[in-house]
This record gives C-alpha cells, structure tokens and sequence, in this order.
C-alpha cells in the first residue's frame, strides 16, 4: 500500500499527557498537511510543510503543539498537556510538489489518527 | 478570509436516483480550486472531483458532476446512478490558487444516505 499512512489510529490518554503521531506521506510527495476533524465539522487546517520546513500554521496550533519533518519524510504531531478540548481526529495529507500531478492540486489523506483524552 | 458552506447536513437518495449536495463560499480572490471529497465511514477521504475557477466548463468524472456558478459562488455536487458504495460524508473544500498558500477549507459536510 502506498498511501498515506498514519500510526497510531486511535490513541486514548489522561488530561495532561503527551501525546506524539506520526505520518508517512506518499513516498515521492514534498507537500505535507496536518488537520484537526472533530465531531460533526469538516478538517480544519493546523500546519503545512514543504520539504523539511515548516511554512504555514494555523491559529489553531497553539503553543501545546508542535509538529515536525526532520528529514522531509515522515512527520510527527505533539501535543503536549493533552486537554479534554484536544479529543478529534487528526488527518494527514501529502501532496505532489512538483510535475503533473502537482498540477491537480489533490491531497492525498491519511485514514487519520483519532485522539480521546479521557 | 475564505469560508465554505454545506448548509445540508444530511440527505437521502434512492438507489439508481440522483441527489444533488450544495456548497457555498465566500472569497474576494479570483483565482482558485474546489474539491468534493468523499469520506467513507472509517475509512480515509478521497478525491471526488475538482473545478478550477478560470474554468467555466464544468468538471465531470463518470457519475459526478459539478454545477459551478462563479458568480453566485456556489459549487454543488450531482450524483447520477446513486449506488449504495455512494454513502458517505461528502466535504467540498477550496484552495487558494496563490503561491505559498496550499491548504484546504472545508465545508462541515453532507452526509449521503443511499436507501436500497
């Protein structure tokens, strides 16, 4: 399968705790996307990587959250002193950069990483 | 700032019916994308069909198609031939054709319900 692929897909943790999820995006796409999908609403944007740097983030992402694509490959989100507010699913998308098919503009989504935090 | 609408949060189609989802959306820019994505239950989103706004012909893909009304700023989606593997939460999304700029805005979504 050469998807996206997101580990791990579902994670329950205390208030308070740390939490980390990885992404392995589409092996050849430089693009990289984290959004938050809670109950009943559409993905909201949290961050955006292109390569290894970390272009764009979202209001959303506040200072508990860090996300990182040390190698641009694979990419970890943490979220540190996990709140009952932090329970969602957290997607992941990759997109081509370069070539035709960048040329779509198609995110690719991961099936998601769905948090509780108990 | 953008913002797209799904003002249906749930509709039902016949199987072998047609079902048409609305989306709108607000932007002051010109130039852009729009996307259905659909989301099966527990399983990941995937690409319907897409529209670029300089385009005015409207985007078909099989049984999908798109009613794209640059003006009125509306996007909606019709299903021809609905099949039971059509259920689903069906997002429309836009994207700023802007360079440095690549994220979606998504709708709260339709959820489709297809009665055998």
């Amino acid at each position: 399968d050469t998807g996206v692929s997101q580990n791990p897909r579902h994670k329950i943790t205390k208030r308070g705790q740390n939490v980390t999820f990885r992404c392995d995006p589409i092996s050849e796409h430089n693009r990289l996307y984290w959004y938050r999908q809670t109950l009943g609403q559409g993905p909201e944007f949290l961050t955006y990587f292109q390569n290894e740097a970390q272009l764009e983030k979202s209001r959303l992402l506040s200072d508990r959250f860090s996300a990182e694509r040390p190698k641009g490959s694979f990419s970890t989100l943490e979220i540190q002193r996990t709140e009952q507010g932090d329970s969602a699913m957290y997607l992941c998308a990759s997109s081509p950069g370069f070539g035709v098919d960048s040329k779509r503009n198609e995110q690719f989504f991961g099936p998601g990483t769905r948090l509780t935090v108990l | 700032a953008q913002t797209v609408t799904q003002s249906q949060p749930e509709m039902s189609v016949q199987e072998a019916e047609t079902v048409t989802l609305s989306c709108t959306y607000d932007t002051s820019e010109s130039d852009y994308y729009l996307f259905w994505y659909k989301q099966p239950p527990s399983r990941q989103m995937i690409l319907v069909i897409r529209q670029e706004a300089y385009k005015q012909q409207n985007a078909t893909e099989n049984r999908f198609s798109v009613n794209f009304q640059k003006a009125a700023k509306s996007f909606s989606l019709k299903i021809s031939d609905s099949q039971l593997g059509d259920a689903a939460m069906y997002f429309c999304a836009y994207r700023s054709a802007g360079s440095g700029t690549y994220k979606y805005i998504f709708g709260t979504g339709t959820r489709l319900k297809v009665l055998a």
